[in-house]
């Protein structure tokens, strides 16, 4: 089955201690993503790749890191967790930018 | 300029009834306006999507109306259906950057 999975689903953690997200995908996508979600603001990018070679930030960036060192994982971590990252989670993958996303089924974080 | 404005937040809409969604955008560098649609748990879907030489898509009771010189496009929901009862997104598309700006989300709820 083609899909995006992502690990863990939830996570409730303590301000500063090291975390990764982990994302995967089996449909051979070029692009990946990383977006949150809150309430009334929508999705907002954190951070994307166009290829393995290529990754960039998005809208919110700060506090995150990433890498792509295979084409079917693309992490999100983050170094020193802090209460305002506590936030629902999407990792999503294309054949190409501007192509159809698709959606992982989300990481809901708790940063305490 | 990357800003992408939804309105209304929320929407309730009897059965049978049209619901819609509009959504406003300033930069005319966006080139591809994609509706999401999500469920409560899951991650967002693409629902249907079109481009600025198009003045209206249709797929089954979705229609995606696009006027380019308001610069506007909205969601319209013929015949609306409880299972239908989810959030909906739009988006726009920014080739320069590779980034899909997201519009903030109307919760649409379907009455019996």
């Amino acid at each position: 089955e083609a899909q995006v999975t992502q690990n863990p689903r939830y996570l409730i953690t303590v301000t500063g201690k090291k975390l990764t997200v982990t994302c995967s995908q089996n449909m051979n996508h070029e692009y990946m993503s990383w977006y949150r979600q809150d309430p009334g603001l929508g999705l907002r990018q954190i951070y994307y790749s166009m290829n393995v070679e290529v990754t960039d930030k998005g809208d919110v960036p700060e506090g995150y890191k990433v890498s792509r060192k295979e084409k079917r994982n693309f992490p999100l971590i983050l170094e020193s967790p802090s209460p305002n990252q506590t936030s629902l989670y999407f990792c999503a993958s294309s054949l190409a930018a501007q192509e159809t996303q698709y959606f992982g089924p989300g990481t809901r974080l708790l940063v305490l | 300029q990357q800003q992408v404005k939804q309105s209304p937040q929320s929407l309730i809409v009897q059965k049978g009834g049209i619901s819609i969604i509009n959504c406003a955008y300033e930069n005319t560098a966006f080139d591809y306006f994609p509706w999401y649609q999500q469920f409560p748990g899951k991650g967002p879907a693409l629902l249907i999507a079109i481009r600025p030489d198009v003045s209206e898509k249709k797929e089954g009771r979705f229609t995606i109306s696009f006027n380019k010189s308001a610069k506007q496009f909205s969601l319209h929901i013929m015949d609306s259906q409880p299972g239908d009862s989810a959030t909906y997104f739009c988006a726009a598309y920014l080739d320069s950057n590779y980034q899909l700006i997201w519009g903030a989300g109307t919760k649409l709820i379907i009455k019996p």
